[in-house]
C-alpha cells in the first residue's frame, strides 16, 4: 500500500534555513502536501503541490518535488522561533475523494 | 465561517464509560472525516462520510466505535465502553471541492 516516510526531529537555530524531506511509494500520488501542527492544535494546510510541477514558493517556503525519486522537501527560508511545529507530508492519487496519506510528521524544533 | 468545530476540546472519563465526540464541519463541505492520533501509531483515519453516507470505516479500530452524521452539519463518533488504549487525541476534519483539508482542534480524550 502507500506509504510515506519522514525523519522524525529536525532542529534549527533562528535565522537558518530548514529543510524537511519525505518520501513517498505511489507512483500515482498527484496531490502533494504540507500540512503544519503547532501544540494543542489541528493539521493546518500550509501549501501543496501538484505532480506535475518540480517547485512551487509562497513567501518563506519552498517546495520541491522530484518525482522520478518520489522526494518531496519543505524549505523554510530565515526559521522563526513560531515556526516550531510538527510538518506532516502526504499525498493523494487522483480520482475518488482524494483521501490523503499522511507521513508520521517531523517535529521542527527552533532554538535561539 | 468558524472553521470545524469540536466538542469536548478535552475528555476525562473512567473506563467502561460511554464517550462521545462532536463535530461541526464547515458549512458547504461535502466530505467529513474521523482522525485519531496517538505517539506510537500517528495519525489513523477512522472514517470518512459523503454527503453523511459512511463511505469506509475500515480503519474503526472496533466494535465499540461508532460515528453518525444524521445532518450536514453534525457527526459524532462515540466510543462504548471506553478503554485505557482509547485515549488519544481524536480530529475531526471537512474538505469540500478544493484541495486540502480542514481541521478541528481536536479532543484530547484520557481513559483512566
Amino acid at each position: 500500500g502507500e506509504d510515506v516516510e519522514q525523519s522524525l526531529f529536525l532542529s534549527v537555530r533562528e535565522g537558518d534555513s530548514s529543510v524537511i524531506n519525505c518520501t513517498y511509494t505511489d507512483s500515482s500520488s498527484t496531490y502533494l502536501y504540507w500540512y503544519k501542527q503547532e501544540p494543542g492544535a489541528g493539521l493546518q494546510l500550509l501549501t501543496y503541490i501538484f505532480s506535475n510541477m518540480d517547485m512551487k514558493q509562497d513567501q518563506r517556503l519552498t517546495v520541491l518535488l522530484n518525482k522520478k525519486d518520489k522526494h518531496l522537501s519543505l524549505r523554510i527560508a530565515d526559521t522563526q522561533t513560531g515556526d516550531s511545529a510538527i510538518y506532516f507530508c502526504a499525498e493523494s492519487a487522483a480520482g475518488g475523494s482524494y483521501i490523503p496519506t499522511f507521513g508520521r510528521g517531523t517535529s521542527l524544533i527552533v532554538h535561539p | 465561517d468558524a472553521g470545524v468545530i469540536q466538542s469536548p476540546r478535552h475528555e476525562v472519563t473512567e473506563m467502561g464509560q460511554e464517550v462521545t465526540l462532536r463535530c461541526k464541519p464547515i458549512s458547504g463541505h461535502d466530505y467529513l472525516f474521523w482522525y485519531r492520533q496517538t505517539m506510537m501509531r500517528g495519525l489513523e483515519l477512522l472514517i470518512y462520510f459523503n454527503n453523511n453516507v459512511p463511505i469506509d470505516d475500515s480503519g474503526m479500530p472496533e466494535d465499540r466505535f461508532s460515528a453518525k452524521m444524521p445532518n450536514a452539519s453534525f457527526s459524532t463518533l462515540k466510543i462504548q465502553p471506553s478503554e485505557p488504549r482509547d485515549s488519544a487525541v481524536y480530529f475531526c476534519a471537512s474538505s469540500g471541492t478544493g484541495v486540502g483539508y480542514t481541521f478541528g482542534s481536536g479532543t484530547r480524550l484520557t481513559v483512566v
